[in-house]
C-alpha cells in the first residue's frame, strides 16, 4: 500500500519570505500522480499544484513550485513571497496512475503560519 | 457551475441516532468517494463508488454504508453513530477517464457525536 508521510506538522514563515514544505512517499508504481493540497481555515480543500510521475520537469503555479525527486520518493513545496493568504493546513496526496486510482492517500499535513 | 454539495453542513447528533450526509453532483463523474479528516492523522477513505450499484470500503469503513442508485448521488449513511465518527467529512468525485482527472471536494460536514 502507498503512504505519503509529512514529517512537519507545523511551520511558520514571515511575509514576503520562503519556505518549503517537505513530503515522502512509498510507493512500487511508476505511474501516479502527487499533489498538493491546501485548506484554509473554510475547510475547503483546494487544489495547489500536481506532478505526475512521468515528467521529470518539476511542476510551478505562480508563486507555487515542486521540487519531485521520484528516486528519493520526496515532493517538496516551495512557496515564494509568502503572502498572509497562504496561511492554511497543507496535505501532500499521492493517486496511482494505474487500477488503484479511485483514491488519494494524503499525509497528515502541515499546517503553515504565515508572520506580518 | 460545477460542483460537489454535502449536507448538512455541521451537525450534532447523539450516540445511536440513525443519520444520513447527502452528497450530489453535476458534473456527470463515475467516481465517487468519502473521506474523514481527523486532527493528526489527515484524510482517509471511507468508501468508493466507481458507478451506479459499484461500491466497495475504503481505509477506514468500519460503522459507515454507502449507496449508489444514482450516477449523482452517494449518502453516507451512519446507522449506530458513537463518539469515535466525530469527524470532518468530505465527498469527492471525479471523471474515471484516462490520464489525469481533477478531483472536486465537497464543502466538508462537522459531525459531532455525544
Amino acid at each position: 500500500a502507498q503512504t505519503v508521510t509529512q514529517s512537519q506538522p507545523e511551520m511558520s514563515v514571515q511575509e514576503a519570505e520562503t519556505v518549503t514544505l517537505s513530503c515522502t512517499y512509498d510507493t512500487s508504481e511508476s505511474d501516479y500522480y502527487l499533489f498538493w493540497y491546501k485548506q484554509p481555515p473554510s475547510r475547503q480543500m483546494i487544489l495547489v499544484i500536481r506532478q505526475e510521475a512521468y515528467k521529470q520537469q518539476n511542476a510551478t503555479e505562480n508563486r507555487f513550485s515542486v521540487n519531485f525527486q521520484k528516486a528519493a520518493k520526496s515532493f517538496s513545496l516551495k512557496i515564494s513571497d509568502s503572502q498572509l493568504g497562504d496561511a492554511a493546513m497543507y496535505f501532500c496526496a499521492y493517486r496511482s496512475g494505474g487500477g488503484s486510482n479511485y483514491k488519494l492517500t494524503f499525509g497528515k499535513g502541515t499546517l503553515l503560519t504565515v508572520n506580518p | 457551475e460545477a460542483q460537489v454539495t454535502q449536507n448538512p453542513r455541521y451537525l450534532i447528533t447523539v450516540t445511536g441516532k440513525k443519520l444520513t450526509v447527502t452528497c450530489s453532483q453535476n458534473m456527470n463523474h463515475e467516481y465517487m468517494s468519502w473521506y474523514r479528516q481527523d486532527p493528526g492523522l489527515g484524510l482517509r477513505q471511507i468508501y468508493y463508488s466507481m458507478n451506479v450499484e459499484v461500491t466497495d470500503k475504503g481505509d477506514v469503513p468500519e460503522g459507515y454504508k454507502v449507496s449508489r442508485k444514482e450516477k449523482r448521488n452517494f449518502p453516507l449513511i451512519l446507522e449506530s453513530p458513537s463518539p469515535n465518527q466525530t469527524s470532518l467529512y468530505f465527498c469527492a468525485s471525479r471523471s474515471s477517464g484516462a490520464g489525469y482527472n481533477e478531483q472536486f471536494f465537497g464543502p466538508g460536514t462537522r459531525l459531532t457525536v455525544l
